[in-house]
């Protein structure tokens, strides 16, 4: 079993759709958890780093952490076309600086 | 302020060939990482420095791979011989602290092994 377990799609939705991307992970030290977007041929790029159980908003993005459940997801308001990307999960211990990815989901958004 | 540098950004090689790529990472950052993407997959960490002192190279195929950063600034990674399955994008990422919780990635270098 994968340390983190992430859908890889694709997903495909209408502009101005609500995404909702989600990740499972099985290792109870993970505590700092992240969504790295990444556009074709490029690296990835955080988009939102949270610490704790609950929610975190930045913009159109909310990242929402469950750790007694170990699950974590990202929602996008009023999905853009430019919102098309591969979106993956990221989560580290405390102890240790080494990030687990996810797999990654590809999502498309269409006009 | 410029991002992570790598170079270059493609690469073909046949197998048993011998390859290497560059990274500069962000001014002033401490931690650089190199990652392995295989298609489809997420990155895996194949080496971490803290300046120029290796902190995990647990996943790193000592074997074929090695990597160096001498100065504690730019670092470059080699693979000698590379194998079919050696192809995968190679990510560079630098973080100014030592706690990887802010990583900020180049843009790859993909290498076809063929």
């Amino acid at each position: 079993q994968k340390e983190v377990e992430q859908d890889p799609g694709p997903l495909s939705v209408p502009e101005g759709a609500i995404v909702s991307l989600n990740c499972t992970y099985s290792n109870s030290a993970f505590q700092y958890f992240m969504w790295y977007r990444q556009y074709s041929r490029k690296g990835p790029e955080l988009l939102m780093y949270t610490y704790s159980s609950g929610n975190k908003e930045d913009g159109r993005f909310t990242a929402q952490v469950d750790k007694s459940s170990k699950y974590i997801s990202l929602f996008i308001r009023d999905s853009q076309p430019s919102d098309s990307a591969t979106y993956l999960c990221a989560m580290k211990t405390g102890t240790a600086s080494k990030l687990t990815f996810g797999t990654g989901t590809r999502l498309q958004v269409t006009l | 302020e410029a991002g992570v540098a790598q170079s270059p950004r493609y690469k073909i090689i046949e197998k048993r060939q011998s390859v290497a790529f560059w990274c500069n990472p962000i001014s002033g950052h401490a931690t650089l990482y190199w990652y392995q993407q295989i298609l489809g997959q997420g990155p895996k960490l194949l080496i971490q420095f803290q300046n120029n002192g290796v902190v995990d190279d647990s996943q790193l195929p000592k074997d074929r791979f090695s990597a160096e950063r001498l100065k504690g600034v730019d670092s470059t990674l080699k693979i000698q011989p590379a194998k079919l399955e050696d192809s995968a994008v190679y990510l560079c990422a630098s973080s100014p602290g030592p706690w990887g919780d802010t990583q900020y990635f180049g843009p790859g270098t993909r290498l076809t092994v063929l």
